[in-house]
């Protein structure tokens, strides 16, 4: 199985400032097999970026993904209001499909 | 638009069963398979398994084969999720959510979530 470790837990920034957030494999991956979501309180995912780099239909392109091998990478360029949230990263290329612990981006 | 829609919040016993359905509506759906992924309370994501719609052709994570069953209603586009032998450790969201073209996939869908207590 595949473990995906997320870091870090948790990250306080302001809006208009930048994120990156972490995800690191436990082996090798391609990075076609690579999601991101976004998770707010009492909400299911929606996913943002597949295939590492792709993002979903309607994200805004402040969103970006990047990365190769076993450490993957979501960068928010600019803080928006409603991106504070929790974040997950996924792969899907090896079963069980697994997830990362998550990230929480707080209001600093 | 397509929309999937979740059955309501349970409360179970340690050692019984539970069925949650995930059906489609508001227009064509055109999804390749349906998995089940659960959060418990504070927690991450975790896969319980998928199937492929147009088979019928399931696979599940080791950690809950032989207690998990996920089946499909074509007709009503229906998908269920059982869970047998339920333990506390049970007590979680648990969303259905959609993959495009692959079992194995990302979720481009998700339900509103269903809510499962286990509890005696």
């Amino acid at each position: 199985e595949i473990v995906l470790t997320q870091s870090p837990g948790t990250v306080s920034l302001s809006p208009g400032e930048r994120a990156t957030l972490s995800c690191r494999a436990s082996q090798i991956i391609s990075s076609t097999y690579i999601a991101w979501y976004q998770q707010k309180p009492g909400q299911a995912p929606r996913l943002l970026i597949k295939g590492a780099s792709s993002r979903a239909t309607g994200i805004p392109d402040r969103f970006s993904g990047s990365g190769s091998g076993t450490d993957f990478t979501l960068t928010i360029s600019r803080l928006e209001p409603e991106d504070f949230a929790m974040y997950h990263c996924q792969q899907f290329g090896s079963p069980p499909l697994t997830f990362g612990g998550g990230t929480k981006v707080e209001i600093k | 638009q397509v929309q999937l829609v979740q059955s309501g919040a349970e409360v179970r016993k340690p050692g019984s069963s539970l069925k949650v359905s995930c059906k489609a509506s508001g227009g064509t759906f055109r999804s390749y398979a349906i998995s089940w992924v659960r959060q418990a309370p504070g927690q991450g994501l975790e896969w319980l398994g998928g199937i492929i719609l147009i088979s019928g052709t399931a696979n599940y994570a080791q950690k809950f084969q032989g207690r998990v069953t996920i089946s499909t209603d074509e007709t009503t586009i229906t998908a269920y999720m059982e869970l047998n032998n339920l333990r506390s450790e049970d007590t979680a969201v648990y969303f259905c959510a959609t993959s495009p073209e692959f079992l194995f996939d990302a979720f481009d869908m998700w339900g509103q979530g269903t809510m499962v207590i286990v509890s005696s």
